[in-house]
């Protein structure tokens, strides 16, 4: 069964701190996204990936930041968290083509205070 | 100005109605794809449509595609309280196809 899991449901953390969030697919897949999702904004693309190291931009990349040093793994880092950094972070994964299947994990809701 | 408009928002209704949620853009795609998130999940893939007129069903939702590949409908007969959640449609980003453009979704709340 597919699988995709981010290292934590719920996280609290002060303005100034930096937070990792981290996302692994055992799917082997190509291509991970980070996505935040606010209420009447809907879902954003921060970051994608779609190779070991390589990454590209998304609609919101401002204050973010992203590692892939694996293929299974993709992580998401608040340089300098920020209240309006508050949301629910949502990882995903597919496999290059056309009309491929988005494979969500199952979020992080992040407070910032 | 979204490229997806999905319509209504919020939608409240009562066991056993029947209902359609509409994604409508004014642009041509190539595909469609339906996603339904539950409450504290992440979303999961319902449907892909790729022809015109296309009609697709799974159980108690039926999917339609436009002819036009513009639009798409979803129709639910006889809702339950488990169909519960959040509906979005998506597109593939014309510009590049490794990422998918959303629309805001229809918040469904199915009552007992």
């Amino acid at each position: 069964d597919v699988k995709v899991t981010q290292s934590s449901r719920y996280l609290v953390k002060r303005t100034g701190e930096k937070v990792f969030l981290e996302c692994v697919q055992d799917m082997d897949h190509e291509n991970m996204f980070w996505y935040r999702q606010d209420p009447g904004l809907g879902l954003r693309l921060i970051y994608f990936s779609y190779d070991v190291k390589m990454k590209e931009k998304g609609d919101i990349p401002e204050g973010y930041s992203v590692s892939r040093e694996k293929k299974e793994r993709f992580s998401l880092i608040l340089e300098s968290a920020s209240t309006n950094q508050t949301s629910m972070y949502l990882c995903a994964s597919t496999v290059s083509g056309m009309r491929k299947t988005q494979y969500f994990g199952p979020g992080t809701r992040l407070l910032v205070l | 100005t979204q490229l997806l408009e999905q319509s209504p928002q919020f939608l409240s209704i009562q066991e056993g109605e029947n209902l359609t949620v509409y994604c409508n853009s004014s642009s041509v795609f190539s595909s469609l794809q339906w996603y339904r998130q539950e409450p504290g999940e992440g979303p999961v893939l319902l449907v892909t449509v790729v022809t015109g007129g296309e009609v697709k069903k799974l159980k108690r939702l039926t999917f339609q595609f436009g002819d036009a590949r513009k639009d798409s409908s979803l129709h639910i007969t006889a809702a339950q309280p488990g169909d519960t959640g959040l509906y979005l449609c998506a597109v593939p980003n014309a510009g590049n196809n490794r990422k998918l453009i959303w629309g805001l979704g229809t918040s469904l709340a199915v009552n007992p």
